[in-house]
């Protein structure tokens, strides 16, 4: 079965780096999302991107926080100053038809 | 906006007995509801929705939730809990209105199945 993959599995930076989170959603699928979880807490959206553009952001999604899709399989979050606070689990999730959103393993970044 | 509320932090329930989760939710319009688990140092794993039709749905690894619109609540269920259902479970909403889909969660519920 089809998944999202996502790399590093773990990543550890110093503030004020920058640091780029990959996934590669299901091949088929038109709809990509990055969500975030800090520990303890909910899980949080992002942002949302279709067509190679953002549709939607959340006020957590600042100018710190870019997305792309480089190569028509990876889709990337960039985080180009790290803050303490930006320490979190970072889920990438994707889906086709507006109905089950499918989430990959998560990159746990955790900012020193 | 939507909202999702889960009120229990945390379900404790003897392996064998039932197991319920509650989730009740906020929306303007009419939802998708979903159930997601999370075991430790996992990502989120889809395990059921409603989108329409019938109020009861059913998913996998035994779990079925029940939709119910005039309580607005979306309670996941097992008939029988393992020790191996022990984890974190997220319900989440979208708007059937919003069109980029994106996910409201709750707070999570850790369940402990204890032998």
């Amino acid at each position: 079965e089809p998944e999202v993959t996502q790399t590093p599995s773990h990543q550890v930076t110093q503030m004020g780096q920058e640091v780029i989170l990959r996934c590669v959603p299901i091949s088929n699928h038109l709809y990509f999302y990055w969500y975030r979880q800090i520990l303890g807490q909910k899980v949080e959206f992002l942002v949302s991107f279709y067509n190679n553009e953002i549709s939607e952001k959340s006020e957590i999604f600042d100018d710190q926080f870019s997305v792309e899709r480089p190569d028509g399989s990876n889709f990337t979050l960039k985080i180009r100053s790290t803050k303490l606070e930006d320490s979190a689990m970072y889920f990438c999730a994707s889906w086709k038809t507006l109905e089950t959103q499918y989430f990959g393993p998560g990159t746990r970044l955790l900012v020193l | 906006a939507q909202s999702v509320a889960q009120p229990e932090d945390q379900v404790n329930v003897a392996e064998g007995n039932p197991l319920t989760v509650k989730c009740t939710y906020s929306v303007s319009g009419n939802p998708y509801l979903f159930w997601y688990v999370q075991y430790p140092n996992r990502g989120l794993q889809f395990l059921l929705k409603y989108i329409t039709g019938d109020n009861l749905v059913k998913g996998s690894y035994g779990f079925e939730a029940e939709f119910n619109k005039s309580q607005t609540s979306f309670h996941l269920k097992k008939p029988s809990a393992l020790v191996s259902d022990s984890a974190l479970y997220f319900c989440a909403v979208r708007e059937l209105t919003d069109s980029w889909g994106k996910l409201q969660f709750g707070a999570g519920t850790q369940v402990v199945v204890t032998p």
